[in-house]
């Protein structure tokens, strides 16, 4: 039973357009959320994270948003560009658990030029 | 080069063949991590380790040894592989105080178990 969940395998968007990668979770004591992205060939590197005491998270370009009723996360890109084109993970641990990570199925992302 | 490195890139194998993936890493990270990737299930949690000599089972441990004698390496084990464990593996690491924080992983190793 997966406890991190990427409902949309793939997304298309055009160069310059937001892209919205979607995650939902269903373990209530995660306290942590961390989005990585991955090229091919090469392992995932961190992007972004966020704290469940904040609904907010932005960096750049990237903004993550938090909704802990909904047990909904998403990662918004403004604007995008072609070299965000990859697989997008979400991750979520919980202090109690040890703080192991629990990655989603991932999300592949292409920005057309 | 600093960093995490994981070797063979590639390596192909036979059913019940035993098999050793190697994961090395300059940062004197004390927590290092072993996954895998398969389609629709994401990364999964194999075997962690918090220090040297100091291992414990992830999501998915069966069929998988790990030890760790040295704080820079952690190498994973297929006792007797299987196809089930055709794969990406990725080791990681990361600083001591939290196991969440800003995983680095290596460039992984794609096993195939014919």
């Amino acid at each position: 039973d997966q406890q991190v969940k990427q409902n949309s395998p793939s997304l298309s968007v055009q160069e310059g357009r937001i892209s919205i990668l979607n995650c939902d979770y269903t373990n209530s004591m995660f306290d942590y959320f961390l989005w990585y992205k991955k090229y091919p060939a090469e392992g995932p590197t961190f992007l972004i994270s966020i704290s469940s005491i904040k609904d907010k998270n932005e960096d750049g370009r990237f903004t993550v948003f938090l909704n802990k009723s909904a047990k909904h996360l998403s990662l918004h890109i403004v604007p995008s560009q072609p070299g965000d084109s990859a697989v997008y993970f979400c991750a979520a641990s919980a202090y109690n658990a040890g703080n192991m990570l629990t990655f989603g199925g991932g999300t592949r992302l292409m920005v057309k030029p | 080069d600093a960093g995490i490195t994981q070797s063979p890139r590639y390596k192909i194998t036979e059913t019940g063949r035993q098999v050793t993936l190697m994961c090395h890493q300059t940062w004197s990270h004390s927590y290092m991590f072993w996954y895998r990737q398969d389609l629709g299930h994401g990364l999964r949690l194999i075997y962690y380790s918090a220090a040297a000599d100091i291992t414990d089972k992830g999501e998915v441990p069966d069929g998988y040894v790990v030890s760790r004698s040295k704080t820079e390496n952690f190498p994973l084990t297929l006792e007797s592989a299987t196809r089930s464990q055709t794969s990406v593996y990725f080791c990681a690491s990361t600083s001591a105080g939290t196991a969440n924080e800003k995983l680095f992983f290596g460039s992984g190793t794609q096993l195939s178990v014919l």
